[in-house]
C-alpha cells in the first residue's frame, strides 16, 4: 500500500541531545514537508522540499535541520538549539504543484 | 499574508445533530481550500477540498462550499455520528504555492 511512514511513533529525548525523526514515502511524490503541531496552534511549517538535494525553511525552522538525499526520504533533526521541542511532528508529501498533502501518522517527541 | 481563521472549539453535539464549523480565510488571488480531519493519536486525513469559487467539496456526508464573496469555507454535516469525533482543520493553499496554511483546529465530540 502506498503511503507515508513516520517513525518512531513516540520519542523521548534528554535536554541537550539531537534527535532525528524519520519520514519515508512510497507515493513517488516530489514535495515533502515537516509540520509541528502544538495544542491550540494548529500546524506550523518547519521545512519543505520540492526536489532531491534542495529544501526551504518554513515559518519555524530555527533549531531544526533536514536533508533530502533521496526522493522518498525526508528526515528531520531536532537539535539542542530548539528551545521547546516537545510537540507532535507531522510529515507530509504531495505531487509538485498540487497542494493536496498526504500525512503520516506523526511522531510525538517529549523532552525529559 | 495568507491566514485561516477557524471557529474555536471545543464543540459537543448529540448524535444526529447538525454540525457547522466556520472557517474564513485571507489570501491573495484564488486559493484552494481544504478540510482535514485528525482522529486521536493519528495524522491528518483529507476530508474534502474545493479549488475555485462556488465549488462544493463533499465526502462522508460532510460538505463545504467555497464562497469568495464572504471568503468562507464552512464545514457542515446534517447528522453527526459518534465516529465523527475528531479535530477538524481548515486549510488553504495560495495560487502557485505548494504548502498549506492551517487554522487552529476545532475539536468535535459527539455523544450518544
Amino acid at each position: 500500500d502506498g503511503g507515508i511512514t513516520q517513525s518512531p511513533k513516540y520519542l523521548f529525548r534528554k535536554e541537550g541531545q539531537n534527535v532525528t525523526l524519520s519520514c519515508e514515502q512510497n507515493l513517488n511524490h516530489d514535495a515533502m514537508y515537516w509540520y509541528r503541531q502544538d495544542p491550540g496552534q494548529g500546524l506550523r511549517l518547519i521545512y519543505y522540499s520540492q526536489i532531491v538535494n534542495d529544501f526551504q525553511k518554513g515559518d519555524i525552522a530555527e533549531g531544526y535541520s533536514v536533508s533530502r538525499e533521496k526522493k522518498e526520504s525526508f528526515p528531520l533533526t531536532v537539535t539542542s538549539a530548539q528551545k521547546n521541542p516537545t510537540a507532535f511532528y507531522l510529515c507530509a508529501s504531495s505531487i509538485l504543484g498540487d497542494a493536496e498533502a498526504f500525512f503520516g501518522q506523526g511522531t510525538r517527541l517529549t523532552v525529559v | 499574508g495568507d491566514s485561516v481563521t477557524q471557529m474555536e472549539g471545543p464543540v459537543t453535539l448529540s448524535e444526529e445533530a447538525f454540525l457547522t464549523i466556520n472557517c474564513t480565510y485571507t489570501a491573495t488571488g484564488y486559493p484552494s481550500l481544504f478540510w482535514y480531519v485528525q482522529y486521536p493519536g493519528e495524522g491528518l486525513q483529507l476530508l474534502l477540498k474545493a479549488t475555485k469559487a462556488d465549488d462544493k467539496g463533499s465526502n462522508k456526508g460532510f460538505e463545504a462550499t467555497y464562497r469568495k464573496e464572504t471568503t468562507s469555507f464552512h464545514l457542515e454535516k446534517g447528522s453527526v455520528q459518534v465516529s465523527d469525533s475528531a479535530v477538524y482543520f481548515c486549510a488553504l493553499s495560495s495560487t502557485g504555492a505548494n504548502n498549506l496554511f492551517f487554522g487552529t483546529g476545532t475539536r468535535l465530540t459527539v455523544i450518544p
